[in-house]
């Protein structure tokens, strides 16, 4: 089964509104990954947070990580129409697992 | 700075042709390579992946097999391709194998379009 799972599947939000996408995980983890992918391109890293860290900032994304809970969220403040992408966790445990991604688009 | 190239861009293949996809890594040393495939729409699955010249793990039975004849080159291959292979091929690299300080850069990706 599916390791990494985000929700929503698709968002769609206005700019300057702030995005969250979930993700939850099935077995024990070293670090957890979110990754942003433009239609048609490879894959951007944004943040990894460890299994030890429960939250990390990096400009406008904040990640936290539950792990009692199984589950991290990406929070994207203040969104922009350049924010509109497909954005995937990844977990690291004994191999790297992608969840099927949630599509984002920012309304101008 | 590293910077990883895949070719070609897209490719459409009829039912039964082989395949060559090829990666190559510049500026970095004994990286760790992988291949992804993405189905439309769909997150991403891990293919194989290689940790040194000669050493290719396969994470799912298909009909795809990958060679590294170089430290930074990764080959994906077919001798017959099948409807079912249609997808956006990825090749990322990472500079540490499965530790936590991990992270993978991945190139442009290859379209295959099987008919």
């Amino acid at each position: 089964s599916q390791q990494g799972e985000e929700d929503p599947q698709a968002l769609s939000i206005q700019e300057g509104e702030n995005a969250t996408m979930n993700c939850s995980y099935k077995t024990s983890i070293n670090n957890l990954q979110w990754y942003r992918q433009n239609s048609g391109r490879g894959l951007v890293h944004l943040i990894l947070i460890r299994s030890n860290e429960r939250e990390k900032h990096s400009g406008r994304l904040r990640v936290t990580l539950d792990t009692s809970k199984k589950s991290s969220s990406l929070l994207i403040t203040a969104s922009r129409a350049a924010d509109t992408a497909s954005y995937f966790c990844a977990t690291l445990g004994q191999n790297f697992v992608f969840g099927p991604g949630t599509r984002l688009s920012v309304l101008p | 700075s590293q910077t990883i190239h895949q070719w070609p861009a897209t490719l459409v293949q009829p039912v039964g042709s082989p395949l060559s996809l090829e990666c190559t890594v510049e500026g970095t040393s004994n990286p760790n390579l992988y291949w992804y495939r993405q189905a439309a729409g769909r997150g991403l699955q891990l293919l194989f992946y290689s940790v040194g010249i000669g050493q290719i793990s396969s994470e799912v039975p298909q009909n795809l097999s990958a060679s590294r004849p170089q430290d930074r080159q990764f080959i994906l291959s077919s001798k017959k391709l099948l409807l079912s292979d249609s997808g956006f091929y990825l090749c990322a690299w990472s500079g540490l194998a499965f530790s936590s300080y991990n992270e993978q850069f991945f190139g442009p990706g290859t379209r295959l379009t099987v008919l």
